[in-house]
């Protein structure tokens, strides 16, 4: 089942702008991840952001979860015509089961 | 190795075929996925393999039929498919025994195209 809603779900940016999105679920989940995924193409996980953290960094992304609102944001900062593609956050609520939102298709125009 | 491998790429096949999916992965990973994608939506489990041991089903009709013969390989064995059955068929795979820790890694999918 589909826990996590995302928003925007589409978003266009000129290359070298930011590209904020955000996610938010509704039980509570041991971590929450976000995933990139290339035109029919399998995912890519990006970073993972445990249920006691706040912020966390990766190269040009930066994820925060607030748990008390069951919300994350995934920003990816100086963005490259690469990052074409649809963002997913997925949520954890066990060791086994990711329930994914509903996603962010992410154009970056040159 | 760090890399899912899924064959085939693409399959079409009639409501009457039999057919397999098949998975591999050599990164030591003792849980295996099996997810479904229709256009334009986000994945859905359908299977959870945990020490080649199916522990989640999440309620896929019995025309869909998982199996694990051994640590690296999944198959999904597919019979009297429907034409809602085609979508992008993702396998993954992902450590065990690490509380909140559970990285899946994704192969690149099969196109199904039931006809």
């Amino acid at each position: 089942s589909q826990q996590g809603e995302e928003d925007p779900q589409a978003l266009s940016i000129q290359e070298g702008e930011n590209a904020t999105m955000n996610c938010s679920y509704k039980t509570s989940i041991n971590n929450l991840q976000w995933y990139r995924q290339n035109s029919g193409r399998g995912l890519v996980h990006l970073i993972l952001i445990r249920s006691n953290e706040r912020e966390k960094h990766s190269g040009r992304l930066r994820v925060t979860l607030d748990t008390s609102k069951k919300s994350s944001s995934l920003l990816i900062t100086a963005s490259r015509a690469a990052d074409t593609a649809s963002y997913f956050c997925a949520t954890a609520p066990d060791d086994y089961k990711l329930s994914f939102g509903a996603g962010t298709t992410v154009t970056v125009r040159a | 190795d760090t890399e899912v491998t899924q064959t085939p790429k693409h399959l079409v096949m009639g409501m009457t075929n039999k057919k397999s999916l098949k998975c591999e992965q050599h990164m030591g990973h003792r849980a295996m996925y099996w997810y479904k994608q229709k256009a334009k939506k986000p994945p859905e489990l359908m299977f959870v393999y945990s020490y080649e041991k199916l522990s989640i089903n999440e309620s896929v009709p019995s025309r869909f039929s998982p199996e694990c013969p051994n640590s690296s390989l999944l198959n999904l064995h597919l019979h009297a498919l429907q034409p809602e059955d085609s979508a992008l068929y993702l396998c993954a795979s992902s450590h065990l025994g690490l509380a909140g820790s559970n990285e899946q890694y994704f192969g690149p999918g099969t196109r199904l195209t039931v006809t």
